[in-house]
């Protein structure tokens, strides 16, 4: 089990410029979730997957903002335009989907992409 | 609107206290309470979690006490060390038609005192 893989730790780019953060999950883990986290608060969701299929989005996600997972392992999230607000931690997370409560459903976070629009 | 309310925003304890940090929320729909580590630039990591059929958790030093007709849930770490010294955020998930959604609180930054 090698824990949630994001790529790459870090980046800088100017406004304006496109940017793609890669995610691959736990190996067995069919759920694949987006969060952005900023100085000081806590995790806020963006996308979710389950297998290749996006089931859900947040409001957060403006259409700037466009996730993909085509064979159901990686998956990518690229922001167009960078804007400076857009300056924070994306955090990819997966967990299974085999129990029908939440408590066998935990994520696990990986070690997060900061990003640092300039 | 913030689904999970944590205090305080900060904590400041010496070497073997007990820092407690609290959470609530109003949603009775969540089912799962865990509790995520987060150290400077790292993403968080689960450190223990409770389902609301139990009243207490506890894991090595970490203990969770859940009060289900409140709807509060706290974090007691027991004989802090300096190592302890984080940023921690409760959560709540309540299951949907298409999968789980968790909700996290805005976080308390623990400094543990040498």
């Amino acid at each position: 089990d090698t824990g949630v893989s994001q790529d790459p730790r870090h980046k800088i780019t100017k406004r304006g410029q496109n940017v793609t953060f890669r995610c691959d999950p736990i190996s067995e883990h069919n759920r694949l979730y987006w969060y952005r986290q900023t100085l000081g608060q806590g995790p806020e969701f963006l996308t979710y997957f389950q297998n290749e299929a996006q089931l859900e989005k947040s409001r957060l996600l403006s259409d700037r903002f466009s996730a993909e997972r085509p064979k159901g392992s990686f998956s990518t999230l690229e922001i167009q335009r960078t804007e400076q607000g857009d300056s924070a931690m994306y955090l990819c997370a997966s967990s299974l989907s085999y129990y029908r409560d939440s408590s066998g459903n935990t994520i696990y976070f990986g070690e997060g992409s900061w990003l640092t629009v300039v | 609107q913030q689904q999970v309310k944590q205090s305080p925003q900060s904590l400041i304890v010496q070497k073997g206290g007990i820092p407690i940090i609290n959470c609530a929320y109003e949603n009775t729909a969540f089912d799962y309470f865990p509790w995520y580590q987060q150290f400077p630039g790292k993403g968080p990591a689960l450190l223990i979690a409770i389902r609301p059929d139990v009243s207490e958790k506890k894991e090595g030093r970490f203990t969770i006490s859940f009060n289900k007709s409140a709807k509060q849930f706290s974090l007691h770490i027991m004989d802090s060390q300096p190592g302890d010294s984080a940023t921690y955020f409760c959560a709540a998930s309540r299951p949907t038609n298409t999968g789980n959604q968790f909700y996290f609180g805005t976080g308390t930054s623990l400094t543990v005192i040498p």
